[in-house]
């Protein structure tokens, strides 16, 4: 079993819609969780972070976290063909002196015009 | 302000020779981080700098790997000999302190022939 797990898609929404980027994590101890946006041949940016269970809002972005079932969501409203890139998930278990972050292999969306 | 930069953005070597890779993390940054993506695999750890200090070097894949950072400013990862199975995506992160957010360069592509 991976340690963070996402479907690699493509994920194809329509322009405007909700599109809603899953993550399934293994470790109990994850304290910390990222969502990454990578463009082809560019660097991960930092889209979200979230560290408590529950909701957490930022423009067009929504970050979910449900620890009891271990998974942590991204939902992108009105979705923009700009959005189309590869979504990364991230964990760590931060409070020690690793902050080593755990990737998943990352979720391809797509956004139609 | 800046962000991370990495340099080389592409390196090309054949087996067994040499190469070093560079990071300049953002201003004011203690934390550094040395990532890995090899085709078709999610992005894993190498090791995390506090200032001039290794951290935690959990991730390095062997000791053909050296990592410094010398002042506790800029960082170099040397692969020597390279190997074939050294290519891949190396990151580097930074973040100002360990519960802050990391945030990544383009990253450098190495290809061993």
């Amino acid at each position: 079993q991976k340690e963070v797990e996402q479907n690699s898609g493509p994920l194809s929404v329509p322009e405007g819609a909700i599109a809603s980027l899953n993550c399934t994590y293994s470790d109990r101890g994850s304290q910390s969780f990222f969502w990454y946006r990578q463009y082809s041949g560019k660097s991960p940016e930092l889209i979200m972070f979230i560290y408590s269970n529950g909701d957490k809002e930022d423009g067009r972005f929504t970050a979910q976290l449900n620890k009891a079932s271990q998974y942590v969501s991204l939902l992108i409203r009105d979705s923009q063909p700009s959005d189309s890139a590869t979504y990364l998930c991230a964990v760590n278990m931060s409070g020690g002196a690793t902050n080593k972050l755990i990737f998943g292999t990352g979720t391809l969306l797509a956004v139609q015009p | 302000e800046a962000g991370v930069t990495q340099f080389p953005s592409h390196s090309v070597i054949e087996k067994g020779q040499t190469v070093t890779l560079r990071c300049d993390p953002i201003s004011g940054h203690d934390n550094l981080y040395w990532y890995r993506r090899v085709m078709g695999k999610e992005i894993k750890f190498l090791l995390h700098f506090v200032k001039e200090s290794k951290q935690d070097e959990s991730g390095m894949p062997n000791n053909r790997f050296l990592a410094e950072r010398t002042g506790g400013t800029y960082s170099t990862l040397k692969v020597q000999p390279a190997e074939l199975e050294d290519s891949g995506v190396y990151f580097c992160a930074s973040s100002q302190n360990i519960n802050q957010p990391q945030h990544f360069g383009d990253g450098t592509r190495l290809s061993i022939l």
